[in-house]
């Protein structure tokens, strides 16, 4: 069964400054795989998925994620963040090939931008 | 845009009582999900449906139910709820395959077992 690693459960970093928020996953083969944003008392929209192709795919709100192979890993990077990206971001994968769409998750990390 | 809302979106529940948590979707989905979040977990699969009429067991189905009784509409049924079940859940719709393969989240739901 595939699995989802998020190595830092909490990241704080400086309004202005670059983020990466690292991703690991467990799986035989390329995965769908996703990046989500919670804010707080909300559900999770999404912020970029990757399928196939170019392994670096741009997202909302200048987020970009960069996919590798060979690391097994999804990071996700935004080069400024803003007070409002303060959120909670959770990693998924999903198998292909498959019709269930079910989404494995990571433990989510707990991003604080200060102002 | 996409559309999924739950209802209540918060409950207090007793312990041994009958829990019944409603999710509608406007995105003519086929499938549609059931999860919880939980500190420590992140989001965990209950259920799923591919359509009206069907469910299915996710990754921790025990001491809950599902019905997909039409294409909007998915439920989550504690028929004996617990403590341990006092959580947030979560709803989600979504087609799948190829370049289109996305889940759209409700808000969510707190539900607190007392």
């Amino acid at each position: 069964a595939q699995s989802v690693t998020q190595p830092d459960a909490r990241v704080t970093v400086s309004e202005g400054a670059s983020l990466q928020l690292r991703c690991k996953y467990s799986y035989s083969a390329t995965p769908y795989l996703f990046w989500y944003v919670q804010y707080p008392r909300q559900g999770l929209q999404l912020l970029l998925k990757y399928y196939s192709g170019d392994p670096v795919v741009q997202g909302v709100n200048g987020f970009e994620a960069e996919f590798s192979k060979s690391n097994s890993s999804f990071h996700l990077r935004k080069a400024s963040v803003h007070w409002s990206d303060s959120a909670v971001y959770f990693c998924a994968v999903s198998v292909t090939g498959a019709n269930t769409g079910k989404l494995t998750f990571g433990h989510g990390t707990i991003l604080r931008v200060h102002p | 845009e996409a559309a999924v809302t739950q209802s209540p979106r918060n409950k207090v529940a007793v312990t041994g009582g009958k829990v019944t948590l409603s999710c509608n979707q406007t995105n003519n989905h086929n499938n549609m999900y059931w999860y919880r979040q939980d500190t420590g977990h992140g989001l965990r699969l209950i259920h799923y449906s591919y359509g009206a009429g069907s469910t299915e067991k996710g990754d921790i189905p025990d001491g809950y139910k599902a019905s997909r009784p039409s294409q909007e509409n998915f439920s989550l049924i504690l028929e004996l709820a617990t403590p341990s079940q006092t959580s947030v859940y979560f709803c989600a719709s979504g087609n799948w395959g190829g370049d289109y393969a996305e889940q759209f989240f409700g808000p969510g739901t707190r539900l607190t077992v007392l």
